[in-house]
């Protein structure tokens, strides 16, 4: 089946510790985008890729990094910079040309 | 720069009713794309439906069709014959160079 994994679903952490959620996806999808989520919001972005190697800055990138080696991997560290890590976070993707994008389950991320 | 508005936080609809969620937006491009998504307890963002700007027909897709009404600015979710397990968040979203603006959300719970 394709589609979106992301891990582990619930994260819990200790203040001052960087932490890296994991996004894969089989889609064979040219772009890859993180979101934040806080309670009662819709999302915001914090960073995206559109190719390998390659990564813009969302609107709230501060304190979270990204890397893009490969197609099928996009992974987000929220550092000890961020300073409200607390969230649930999406990850998503989509083709190229195309604009709906699909998502992973989600990561809870809970710091302490 | 591009903005979406949802102005109904919750909605209770008796089940098998038809159901409106209502999305504004502002855009200065002359093509764009508007998007609809559904994310249950569960967390996950479900795509439902998509209107481009110059497309002449209303989107469909099943119960879901889109109201798409331009010089309005105005893209409501129509819902027909609503079940139990369409109670969740919907959230509206347009398009802008590579991202997804996201309005803050509807919260439709079906009654039974």
């Amino acid at each position: 089946d394709g589609g979106i994994t992301q891990s582990p679903k619930y994260l819990f952490r200790k203040e001052g510790q960087n932490v890296t959620l994991s996004c894969e996806q089989n889609l064979n999808h040219d772009a890859m985008y993180w979101y934040r989520q806080d309670p009662g919001q819709g999302l915001r972005l914090i960073y995206y890729s559109q190719i390998v190697n390659d990564f813009q800055k969302g609107d709230i990138a501060e304190g979270y990094s990204v890397s893009r080696e490969k197609k099928e991997s996009f992974p987000l560290t929220v550092t000890s910079a961020q300073k409200n890590p607390t969230a649930f976070y999406l990850c998503a993707s989509s083709n190229w040309g195309r604009h709906e994008q699909y998502f992973g389950p989600g990561t809870r991320l809970t710091v302490t | 720069a591009q903005k979406i508005t949802q102005t109904q936080p919750g909605m209770f609809v008796q089940e098998k009713e038809a159901v409106t969620l209502d999305c504004t937006y502002d855009t200065s491009d002359q093509s764009y794309g508007l998007f609809w998504y559904k994310q249950p307890s569960s967390g996950e963002m479900i795509f439902l439906i998509y209107q481009g700007s110059y497309d002449e027909q209303n989107a469909t897709e099943g119960r879901y069709s889109l109201n798409f009404q331009k010089a309005r600015k105005s893209a409501n979710l129509v819902i027909s014959a609503s079940q139990l397990g369409d109670s969740a968040m919907y959230f509206c979203a347009i398009n802008a160079n590579y991202q997804l603006i996201w309005g803050a959300g509807t919260k439709l719970i079906i009654k039974p």
